[in-house]
């Protein structure tokens, strides 16, 4: 089974550019996040997509960022204009479906390699 | 308030050590707690979660719950230099919220 796959998997640019970045899910799987993760710090929600819908965008910096989930598969994350703050590696992860938990089981999220960006 | 707080670390032990991860979280609801596991420019993988409270063992990886006190443990028996990697607690209450990790050097 192939994993989550994301691009670039590094991107350097300037501030105020802007910056694209694409994941594709696990076959199947109807659930997708957006994770930041600054160095020494653990992955931190951005945005999750359930199908095509947006579930949680709460920590998502609507002012810069964008997502979208076309088709329910593929998604992009997008931040215009870049700020030097936003160095950080972009994560996505995919899961069967969101919440289905039990006692005995769990649905795991299953991480991609992660973008790894740095503003200048 | 963090929903999860983890020892920063960094640890450093020798092979065949006993490696103790730790964390504390704030919300006595919450009842997923999860062990990821992050090799250098790699994403998280899921090592080990539990349910409640009380503890899960698999192969060398023992995790522990203490709703009692809020606090959460990974033991690592048998330490191996294959496991030196930065370890990340989790709890999930309809999302991931992440300790910040403690990177974890096995020396042989």
């Amino acid at each position: 089974e192939a994993g989550v796959a994301q691009s670039p998997r590094y991107k350097i640019i300037e501030k105020r550019q802007s910056v694209a970045f694409w994941c594709n899910p696990i076959s199947g799987h109807a659930t997708l996040y957006w994770y930041q993760q600054i160095l020494g710090q653990g992955p931190k929600l951005l945005i999750q997509f359930q199908n095509n819908g947006v579930v949680d965008d709460s920590q998502l910096p609507k002012d810069r960022f964008s997502a979208e989930r076309l088709k329910g598969v593929d998604s992009t994350l997008k931040i215009q204009p870049a700020k030097l703050e936003d160095s950080a590696v972009y994560l996505c992860a995919s899961s069967q479906v969101a919440g289905g938990r039990g006692a005995k089981s769990y649905n795991e999220q299953f991480f991609g390699p992660g973008t790894r960006l740095t503003v200048l | 308030q963090k929903e999860v707080e983890q020892d920063p670390g960094p640890l450093s032990v020798p092979e065949g050590a006993i490696v103790s991860l730790n964390c504390t979280y704030s919300n006595s609801a919450f009842q997923y707690f999860m062990w990821y596991r992050q090799y250098s420019r790699k994403g998280p993988e899921l090592l080990m979660y539990t349910y409640s409270s009380g503890n899960k063992e698999d192969g060398r990886f023992t995790a522990q719950v203490d709703k009692s006190s809020k606090y959460i443990s990974l033991f690592i028996r048998d330490s191996q230099p294959s496991d030196s990697a930065t370890y990340l607690c989790a709890i999930d209450d309809y999302k991931l919220s992440f300790g910040a990790g403690t990177t974890v050097t096995v020396r042989a």
